[in-house]
């Protein structure tokens, strides 16, 4: 069975400045989908980035940004020029690429606090 | 372009009673996936469902939930004689299912139990 770890429980940043959060995980598949979700207070889920495990160029969207290091199992999301509305729970998860296992794995998250 | 809806998004039973979650899956799209949240934890998977049927249900309890995605309306998530172990959020979500899509969530139901 698949596995996720987030090892930092909390993070806090200045605001406009950069902050990286850690993710790991196991699996022996070769194929795979990492995403990196955010829940505001209102504890709605947000997709913020996805990472299919067999492109080599790491996924970007505006500010965030991932660091996908295959054979270590590492993936962590870059939150440049942080904003206020940027403090959230953020929720790393793996899914399968196998066909009847879609579900996601999510690890524990990292609670990240913006400072003013 | 609706997201995925769930209502209630606030429930509140008493030991024993029935709660039913409804999920709507965005326009188009026939998978559904519904999710738990326990206070200060990830999400934990619980069941997999396409339109008639359950794929996937390695992570229902074996005993008072239920799970149903008919043919026409939405996605029902049933727990029967709720009990104080049940309070929490319950996360719908819902993907097209072209490959390996993304999944995208509802709003979520919380759920307390007196």
């Amino acid at each position: 069975a698949q596995t996720v770890t987030q090892s930092q429980p909390e993070m806090s940043v200045q605001e406009a400045e950069t902050v990286t959060l850690s993710c790991t995980y196991d699996t022996s598949e070769s194929d795979y989908y990492l995403f990196w979700y955010k829940q505001p207070p209102s504890r709605q889920m947000i997709l913020v980035i996805r990472q299919e495990a067999y492109k080599q160029q790491n996924a970007t969207e505006n500010r965030f940004s991932v660091n996908f290091q295959k054979a270590a199992k590492s993936f962590s999301l870059k939150i440049s020029d942080s904003q206020l509305g940027d403090a959230a729970m953020y929720f790393c998860a793996y899914r399968s690429f196998n066909f009847g296992n879609e579900k996601l794995t999510f690890g524990t998250g990292t609670r990240l606090t913006i400072i003013p | 372009n609706a997201g995925v809806m769930q209502n209630p998004r606030h429930l509140v039973r008493r030991r024993g009673q029935e709660a039913r979650l409804r999920c709507s899956p965005m326009k188009g799209h026939s998978h559904v996936y519904w999710y738990r949240q326990l206070p200060e934890e990830g999400l934990k998977f619980m069941v997999y469902l396409q339109k008639e049927n359950i794929i996937d249900e390695s992570g229902m309890p074996k005993e008072r939930f239920s799970a149903e995605f008919p043919k026409e309306g939405p996605s029902i998530l049933r727990i029967q004689q709720v009990v104080r172990g049940d309070s929490a959020a319950y996360f719908c979500a819902s993907s097209l299912r072209l490959e390996q899509e993304t999944q995208y969530f509802g709003p979520g139901t919380r759920l307390l139990v007196l």
